[in-house]
């Protein structure tokens, strides 16, 4: 089966930095996404990796091993409005995309 | 520009009944896809097409129909409606189905 793991939910300080973690196993492989979506909105597109290594975006960066089948999201300088859920996808071998359950990250001041 | 446009923004719906989800895009995108969000699982695929005139089947796609008569259309069809069909249905959209996808706003349906 095809199966995408993200923590549940983390905690961070704002200022500080925080790395959201992926793991996944598909069949086939064509891309990973990371999507946040701040409750009761729509998801909204961050970042795509489908080569191995670090894509950094202003203060969001994300990482792939498609070896290892893992991606971090890591993100800097955070700000309350980073309070949010973040969603980790998959694009597989039929190129749909198989989504995590979702990282809710809560910021404290 | 608009972008994606969901409606209704939600509904309670009795257990039987039917009902359509609109979504119309302006950004002219041939892919457009139906999903399922439920509390504590990941966004779910019920239907796809990846051009008019095509659709397919997603995850999960039993008690939902959908048609795409054009290119900006892809209205969800839900014929008799139970209660597990409670749920947010968002529509997306993309320039193909190798590019990011972009969100409507969502409905929120509830099946009484």
């Amino acid at each position: 089966g095809q199966n995408i793991d993200q923590p549940t939910e983390m905690t961070a300080t704002e200022g500080a930095i925080v790395q959201i973690n992926c793991t996944y196993q598909t069949s086939g492989f064509n891309g990973l996404f990371w999507y946040q979506q701040h409750a009761g909105e729509a998801p909204t597109f961050l970042s795509y990796n489908v080569l191995d290594g670090l894509e950094e975006k202003g203060r969001f960066s994300s990482f792939l091993s498609r070896s290892k089948g893992y991606s971090y999201l890591l993100l800097k300088e955070l700000q309350m409005k980073d309070s949010a859920s973040y969603l980790c996808a998959v694009r597989d071998s039929n190129y749909q995309l198989i989504w995590g359950a979702g990282t809710k990250l809560i910021i404290k001041p | 520009t608009a972008g994606i446009t969901q409606a209704p923004t939600s509904q309670i719906l009795a257990a039987g009944r039917s009902m359509t989800l609109r979504c119309t895009q302006d950004m002219r995108h041939n892919a457009m896809y139906w999903y399922r969000q439920d509390l504590g699982l990941g966004l779910r695929l019920i239907h796809y097409s990846n051009t008019a005139g095509t659709t397919g089947k997603g995850e999960v796609p039993d008690g939902y129909s959908v048609s795409r008569a054009n290119t900006d259309d892809f209205p969800l069809t839900l014929a008799s409606a139970v209660p597990s069909q409670t749920s947010v249905y968002f529509c997306a959209s993309s320039d193909g189905d190798r590019a990011e996808q972009y969100f409507g706003p969502g409905t929120r349906l509830t099946v009484t």
